[in-house]
């Protein structure tokens, strides 16, 4: 069970934009913890796509945004394109826990 | 560019041990935390622990605790994860992550699939 929740999945059509949220509390995100977001493509590893909640790392297109309020996060993927499918991860800090890297359970984008 | 190299797919039985490596290279080995990550099949991913490279120093998730041992060579940039008293829940692909700081992960390593079949 993880303490930060996704929606299992969002669609949306070329061109579309499709936003994800993740949902945390008062010990991760609403403790003023940064949200990181990483695509997984299919058959691959994560890869780093917006850090400390609203940061493009280069190399990542400018069509990907992030962004945090209170206990949430949102990662929103405009003018969406056919290799935008894969899985999205948010990724939080909760000194809570003794595994205090908090990962969300992850979305499925479809590109319909 | 930052590389993190991983060591190859495994097959082990249950109650083996597995050691991955993760050789990394373009940047300061000592300089950044290395993190270890495990997915399962279709699952999501699951934080296991860091290690320091400069120190040693280590901490793992508690569900971890006693079975997981990350170490490195700092000679040849290289860290390592070991699993020991390996079940067939333990059937994942394991990553190796760059702590750049800030508490994320901006590298991460091909992944190295480990089966736990008898």
């Amino acid at each position: 069970q993880s303490v930060l929740t996704q929606p299992p999945s969002v669609s949306g059509a070329p061109g579309q934009t499709v936003t994800i949220s993740c949902t945390g509390s008062i010990s991760n995100i609403g403790a003023g913890n940064d949200v990181h977001w990483y695509q997984q493509l299919p058959g691959g590893g994560p890869r780093l796509l917006i850090h400390s909640n609203s940061n493009r790392p280069s190399g990542v297109p400018d069509r990907f945004s992030g962004s945090k309020s209170g206990t949430s996060a949102s990662l929103a993927i405009t003018g969406l394109r056919a290799e935008d499918e894969a899985g999205y991860y948010c990724q939080s800090y909760d000194s809570s826990l003794s595994a205090p890297y908090v990962f969300g359970p992850g979305t499925k984008v479809t590109v319909l | 560019q930052v590389q993190l190299v991983q060591s190859g797919a495994e097959v082990k039985k249950p109650g083996a041990s597995v050691k991955v490596s993760c050789k990394a290279s373009g940047y300061t080995f000592t300089g950044y935390y290395m993190h270890w990550v495990r997915q399962a099949p279709g699952q999501g991913l699951e934080w296991m622990g860091w290690i320091n490279p400069r120190s040693g120093g280590t901490n793992y998730a508690q569900k971890f605790q006693g079975r997981v041992a990350l170490t490195r060579d700092t000679s040849i940039s290289t860290a390592y994860m070991e699993l020991t008293m390996l079940t067939p829940d333990d059937r994942a692909v394991y990553y190796c992550a760059r702590e750049y700081g800030g508490n994320y992960f901006d590298d991460w390593g091909q992944g190295t699939l480990v089966t736990v079949s008898s």
